[in-house]
């Protein structure tokens, strides 16, 4: 049962463009939201969160949106850069409930 | 601060062998999960710790298994291994179980099934 589904498997932007990933979840529980980043042969690394009593949160290049009622979140990255080319993972959690993730996006920013 | 460490990084099973991975979490952290990631499936939740009691549990066969010890260090353990066992399994430590918990992952054991 994906309850965290990422429906695009890949992006390609160009450099200083931005770059948006989403994310759509089933379970209207969730009520927390984040976004993990993960490079080639290294664990995922928290980037951004976000609470389900906000809609957006900023964080320099970074900012999550959540469309509650759409059950929809994404991310954005602007500018985009080289180095941010990873796999980005959307995950979703609620109370003391284990964490579930997104089968992932892989971004590549081409200079 | 030493992140989380896993081992083995890397090995190699046969079918119907069995396999023990281990994760030492952040120091002072009590909450161990386990993912198996494969590709186009994302990370899969197998289960987490806390505390030294299963407090969750994803939907995996018996074959999977885990444990952790009194010093929050955890064991999974993947028994009669099948091919499609092949994975990343990454652990993930956390501070504690408050809802809105970020995990420290592991760089993961690469376990291949032949």
């Amino acid at each position: 049962d994906q309850q965290v589904k990422q429906n695009s498997p890949s992006l390609s932007v160009q450099e200083g463009r931005i770059s948006i990933l989403n994310c759509d979840y089933t379970n209207s529980m969730f009520d927390y939201f984040l976004w993990y980043k993960k490079y080639p042969a290294e664990g995922p690394t928290f980037l951004i969160s976000i609470s389900s009593i906000k809609d957006k949160n900023e964080d320099g290049r970074f900012t999550v949106f959540l469309n509650k009622s759409a059950k929809h979140l994404s991310l954005h990255i602007v500018p985009s850069q080289p180095g941010d080319s990873a796999v980005y993972f959307c995950a979703a959690t609620y109370n003391n409930n284990d964490m579930r993730f997104g089968a992932g996006t892989r971004l590549t920013v081409k200079p | 601060k030493a992140g989380v460490t896993q081992t083995p990084r890397y090995l190699i099973k046969t079918r119907g062998q069995q396999v023990t991975l281990s994760c030492s979490p952040i120091s002072g952290h009590r909450s161990v999960s386990w993912y198996q990631q494969t590709p186009g499936q994302g990370l899969q939740f197998l289960f987490e710790y806390f505390s030294e009691t299963q407090r969750n549990k994803g939907n995996f066969p018996g074959r999977f298994s885990g444990r952790q010890f009194s010093n929050s260090r955890s064991e999974m353990n993947v028994s009669t291994l099948e091919l499609g066992d092949s994975a990343l399994y990454l652990c993930a430590s956390s501070l504690t179980q408050t809802p809105h918990r970020e995990l420290f992952f592991g760089e993961g054991s690469r376990l291949t099934v032949l």
